[in-house]
């Protein structure tokens, strides 16, 4: 079946790292999608990965996956408060083009 | 400025009647989607389109009507059958393709409230 799972919520410190887990069920992934979503707004693309790669790194973000477990990782750098927001895993099914998204990580950064 | 725009904002509706949602796209994808969004879930998706004057229904239709004259546009008809309609609604699109690059855009979402 396809199912996407994440934790609801983190609380980090602003400066330290932050790494938010998201699980999927379907081998048949191809990419697998972050999305980052303010506050009243949509949703907006942070980076992806195919599923043949293991890490994938864009300036303050590093995105590892673990294919044997189904393990999606986001790691942010040096958070900071710009980077409250809720954080949607998403994976990409077959040849469609329809994803499947998990519930969202809401990502609270305090002093 | 390209983009995925929706109108509008917000919207209020009284039980029974139907509404339309507005979304319209300028990158000039094949492809385009409604989703629905409630609180503590992910997306749900609604309706594609991969194509002018033809859509499929996603895993919430019921409820739903959508059109696709043009490619630029693909409103979203919530109808009194729907029995939950209040919720954040999101329109995407995308390239239509197999390969890289064919990750889904956003629009700012319409928030409707059924009063």
């Amino acid at each position: 079946g396809e199912d996407v799972e994440q934790s609801l919520f983190l609380s980090v410190r602003e400066g330290d790292s932050s790494v938010i887990n998201c699980t999927y069920t379907d081998s048949s992934s191809t990419y697998l999608y972050w999305y980052k979503q303010e506050p009243g707004a949509g949703l907006q693309l942070l980076t992806y990965i195919f599923s043949n790669m293991d890490m994938k790194q864009d300036q303050r973000l590093t995105v590892l996956l673990n294919k044997k477990d189904k393990h999606l990782s986001l790691r942010i750098a040096d958070t900071q408060t710009g980077d409250s927001a809720i954080y949607f895993c998403a994976e990409k099914i077959g040849g469609y083009n329809k994803l499947i998204f998990g519930a969202g990580t809401r990502l609270a950064v305090h002093p | 400025d390209g983009g995925i725009t929706q109108s509008p904002k917000y919207l209020f509706r009284k039980e029974g009647q139907n509404v339309t949602l507005s979304c319209e796209q300028n990158l000039n994808h094949d492809a385009m989607y409604w989703y629905r969004q409630d609180p503590g879930q992910g997306l749900r998706l609604i309706y594609y389109s991969q194509i002018v004057n033809d859509f499929q229904k996603g895993d919430i239709a019921e409820g739903y009507s959508v059109s696709r004259e043009k490619k630029e546009s693909f409103p979203l008809t919530v109808t009194s059958a729907q029995k939950n309609p209040t919720a954040f609604y999101l329109c995407a699109s995308s390239p239509w393709t197999s390969g890289e690059g064919n990750e889904q855009f956003f629009g700012p979402g319409t928030r409707l409230t059924v009063l």
